[in-house]
């Protein structure tokens, strides 16, 4: 079974437009990380946060996370044709976790 | 720095053929993953390996195994391909398990007819 999932599976917007995508999980985790796939490609790394932190920026991206809720989200401000893409949410499963669990992801495409 | 490399980049097999997907990173990292993505869906992990002379199953690991070579390389076999297993193939790489970033390579896509 999924640890994390995305929501909306799809989004579209105009450029410009900010873009916001969640995620939610069903077990502790010592981090949460989001990633890119342009189409046909691996993944890409985007944000690490750890579950002792609340809020990240990297650029035009923000990512929060709420413990209790077992809940993230990864906002893209000022949307890009570029940022057209599919992103995935993974979770590890708290202590000593080897491995990450990955969601089915959101498929974003922004429209010039 | 090639990153992680994946070799080949496109495979089609026959049913009941055998072959076995090569991975290695340059990055001295010592996890090292196997995944599949099948269309419009997630990673699923097939196997892993979290240091050099370890491997342990993933989600999906039957028809499946692999070998970690040294710590650079982590190859993955499928002894008789199955139709089902026509996927993409994913190598990744972390310095170690979870608590760190993961890096991808360019994917292999197989197809079994």
């Amino acid at each position: 079974s999924q640890q994390g999932e995305e929501d909306p599976q799809a989004l579209s917007i105009q450029e410009g437009e900010n873009a916001t995508m969640n995620c939610s999980y069903k077990t502790s985790i010592n981090n949460l990380q989001w990633y890119r796939q342009n189409s046909g490609r691996g993944l890409v790394h985007l944000i690490l946060i750890r579950s002792n932190e609340r809020e990240k920026h990297s650029g035009r991206l923000r990512v929060t996370l709420d413990t209790s809720k077992k809940s993230s989200s990864l906002l893209i401000t000022a949307s890009r044709a570029a940022d057209t893409a599919s992103y995935f949410c993974a979770t590890d499963a708290g202590q000593g976790a080897q491995k990450l669990v990955f969601g089915q992801g959101t498929r974003l495409t922004i429209n010039p | 720095n090639a990153g992680v490399t994946q070799t080949p980049k496109f495979q089609v097999l026959k049913t009941g053929q055998s072959m076995t997907l090569q991975c290695a990173q340059d990055m001295n990292h010592n996890s090292m993953y196997w995944y599949r993505q099948d269309p419009g869906m997630g990673l699923r992990l097939i196997y892993y390996s979290a240091s050099e002379g370890t491997t342990d199953k993933g989600e999906v690991p039957n028809g499946y195994n692999v070998s970690r070579l040294n710590k650079r390389e982590f190859s993955l076999r499928l002894e008789s391909a199955a139709p089902s297993q026509t996927s993409v193939y994913f190598c990744a790489s972390s310095i170690q398990g979870a608590v760190d970033t993961q890096y991808f390579g360019p994917g292999t896509r197989l197809t079994v007819l």
